[in-house]
């Protein structure tokens, strides 16, 4: 596609639902990344995919958040059980490699838990 | 760990005034340098990176960084700005060599008044 498009845009929940986010990268970008905006905050590493692979999952905040990705493309990022502190806009970006220069982003899930 | 500090956390200024945010990371290695711009309602896009070579890096719309690796800063200038550069400036960094994710500072809001 022309660019990194995320789904939904908006995403209202209550807590204790689980939630889906997902993510489609440019296409050709092996690199995807997942970042969280909280509010007043900056970017916060979540997660990142070379290819199907995550080789770092250290910034995820806890076992309720998974991320997978298949065939190279698509990934999806799960959050079970929300909580309140799980409101934030999450971010996705890929690139053509991971040592590519920039990322270019998504425009993002707002997601807001009540 | 990577860190990205930025000091100015809202900035505001008149039309043609000069423009410097500061950005200081903490890596003791070789670092690549990005700034990324997110205007009002879009998403988050590449303003200007610094891999090597010449430290004085040009970026679009007028935009440069000076990298200082004795400061281990990254500060944006731009010598006046527009009512249209009103955004949230985003700092990166990531170490160059290995997996390692960009890492991003808060951000500093700049809102440009007439």
């Amino acid at each position: 596609g022309a660019g990194v498009s995320q789904s939904p845009s908006n995403k209202v929940t209550e807590k204790g639902k689980d939630v889906e986010l997902r993510c489609d990268p440019i296409s050709g970008h092996t690199a995807l990344y997942w970042y969280r905006q909280r509010l007043g905050q900056g970017l916060e590493f979540l997660i990142y995919f070379q290819g199907n692979s995550a080789p770092d999952k250290s910034g995820l905040p806890s076992d309720r958040f998974s991320a997978e990705r298949t065939g190279e493309s698509v990934s999806t990022l799960t959050i079970q059980r929300t909580q309140q502190e799980d409101s934030a806009v999450y971010l996705c970006a890929s690139s053509f490699s991971f040592l590519a220069p920039g990322l270019f982003f998504g425009s993002g899930t707002q997601l807001s838990v009540l | 760990a990577q860190s990205v500090s930025q000091h100015n956390h809202h900035v505001i200024l008149s039309e043609a005034a000069s423009l410097e945010l500061g950005c200081n990371y903490s890596y003791g290695g070789t670092v690549n340098l990005f700034w990324y711009v997110q205007y009002p309602g879009q998403h988050l896009q590449l303003l200007l990176k610094y891999f090597s070579g010449d430290p004085l890096v040009k970026g679009i719309k007028g935009f440069e960084a000076e990298f200082i690796k004795s400061k281990f800063s990254f500060n944006l200038r731009k010598p006046s700005v527009q009512w249209s550069d009103t955004a949230e400036y985003f700092c990166a960094v990531n170490a160059n060599s290995g997996n390692t994710p960009l890492v991003f500072g808060k951000g500093t809001r700049l809102s440009v008044i007439a």
